[in-house]
């Protein structure tokens, strides 16, 4: 089972509200991943977490905030977005066998975030 | 600097019609090449993982091809199903970045 679950599929919010993204897997992966992916474009990588910590960060605006309360779960806090911020927000999951060369990513569904 | 390039941008088949996905590459040091599928609103679903050159893999009507330089995904037979975008990305020496093409549009006509 290669399965990353993302909730909620929708969002719409006002640009001072304070809503949160979900994600989990029960696969075991060790690493974690936020990507922000606009129309027509390929996913762009936001954050990632090895072993529960956060080990990079592509100069994301800190009104994204990502938490990841254990291995299985991946939050994504948002406050005071503004509307160039609507996008399909993916939530992703590898194994992180450090003695492999390549480590593959697993998607979920994504959450279709709307700022108004 | 690590770049893909997919081609073409669009292709528009009839069922039943074969053709080929070509994803150019140019890294320092690949460590995998990923194929992912994606419909409208979706996450990429994965299909392949290819590690070195002159490996192939393949999946019902899908079969990826590896060079040194290029990656080719053919679709054999294709039915109107495998409408969907397809994402080509590098994992090279930063291991858990993937470098994405900006993909291929496939729609296949009934």
């Amino acid at each position: 089972d290669t399965e990353v679950t993302q909730t909620p599929k929708h969002l719409v919010m006002g640009m001072t509200n304070k809503k949160s993204l979900k994600c989990e897997q029960h696969m075991g992966h060790r690493a974690m991943y936020w990507y922000k992916q606009k129309a027509k474009k390929p996913p762009e990588l936001m954050f990632v977490y090895s072993y529960e910590k956060l080990s990079i960060n592509e100069s994301v605006p800190s009104r994204f905030s990502p938490e990841c309360p254990n291995s299985s779960l991946l939050n994504l806090h948002l406050h005071a977005l503004q509307p160039e911020d609507s996008a399909l927000y993916l939530c992703a999951s590898s194994p992180l066998f450090l003695r492999q060369a390549t480590d593959t990513q697993y998607f979920g569904p994504g959450t279709r975030l709307t700022v108004l | 600097e690590d770049q893909v390039t997919q081609s073409p941008e669009a292709l528009r088949l009839q069922e039943g019609e074969s053709s080929s996905l070509n994803c150019s590459y140019t890294v320092s040091g690949l460590r995998g090449l990923f194929w992912y599928r994606q419909d409208p609103g979706k996450g990429p679903e994965f299909l392949f993982t290819l590690y070195s050159a002159g490996e192939e893999k393949e999946k019902e009507r899908l079969k990826a091809t590896l060079t040194k330089k290029e990656s080719f995904l053919h679709i054999t037979a294709p039915k109107p199903e495998d409408s969907a975008t397809y994402l080509c990305a590098v994992q090279a020496g930063g291991f858990q970045k993937l470098v994405f093409g900006t993909g291929t549009r496939l729609l296949v006509s009934p």
